[in-house]
């Protein structure tokens, strides 16, 4: 079946630790996205990319990192400098084509140890 | 002011129930709108896109005002399994596919 998938489902990171959660997506979409959402709140974006080695920062990239080698993959990297990464990260992605919308993978969620 | 913004709720309403949200953007160059559906502690999933002529789904029917810059998510006989966080999506496609989304509004539907 076509979808995306992220892992793992559930995360934990240590003190001065960096951690990478993964994304893969078999839609064939250009457009990968990842999200960042706290309880009871909105998703706020992270980082984007709209097509391979090539991405651009959202409203709140501080503190993370991503790649994008291939098209199917869009990593996120959780980094030290993160100061509050607990969270439900989604990662979705999306056609190219005017008015397609996004679609989720089903999250993973980070905690501080 | 937020870019997108919703009447976070809660809405409880009883099983058969009409019940309509509304959502505003603040951006007139916003091309795409969608209304996602996200059940707690799960990933959002796309409910329906919004058409400038209005579209309907079964029990569910969105609108767009472009004058007066907001979508609304009608949902008509309510049933309990229609209980979640419903989210307003709006997206510039001139800004390369970013989307913007709203904070959510919660539905509850009582026996």
């Amino acid at each position: 079946d076509g979808g995306i998938t992220q892992s793992p489902k559930y995360l934990f990171r240590k003190e001065g630790q960096n951690v990478t959660l993964s994304c893969e997506q078999n839609l064939n979409h250009d457009a990968m996205y990842w999200y960042r959402q706290d309880p009871g709140q909105g998703l706020r974006l992270i980082y984007y990319s709209q097509i391979v080695n090539d991405f651009q920062k959202g409203d709140i990239a501080e503190g993370y990192s991503v790649s994008r080698e291939k098209k199917e993959s869009f990593p996120l990297t959780v980094t030290s400098a993160q100061k509050n990464p607990t969270a439900f990260y989604l990662c979705a992605s999306s056609d190219r084509t005017r008015d397609q919308p996004q679609h989720f993978g089903d999250g993973t969620r980070l905690s501080i140890l | 002011r937020k870019e997108v913004e919703q009447d976070p709720g809660p809405f409880n309403v009883p099983e058969g129930a009409t019940v309509a949200f509304n959502c505003t953007y603040s951006n007139s160059a916003s091309q795409s709108f969608f209304w996602y559906r996200q059940d707690c502690r799960k990933e959002p999933k796309l409910l329906m896109s919004v058409y400038s002529s209005g579209n309907e789904d079964g029990r569910f029917t969105a609108q767009l005002n472009r004058a007066s810059q907001y979508i609304s998510l009608l949902i008509r006989d309510s049933k309990l399994s229609d209980s979640a966080t419903y989210l307003c999506v709006v997206r510039k496609n001139t800004n390369a596919g970013k989307s913007t989304f709203g904070d959510g509004t919660t539905l509850t539907v009582k026996p």
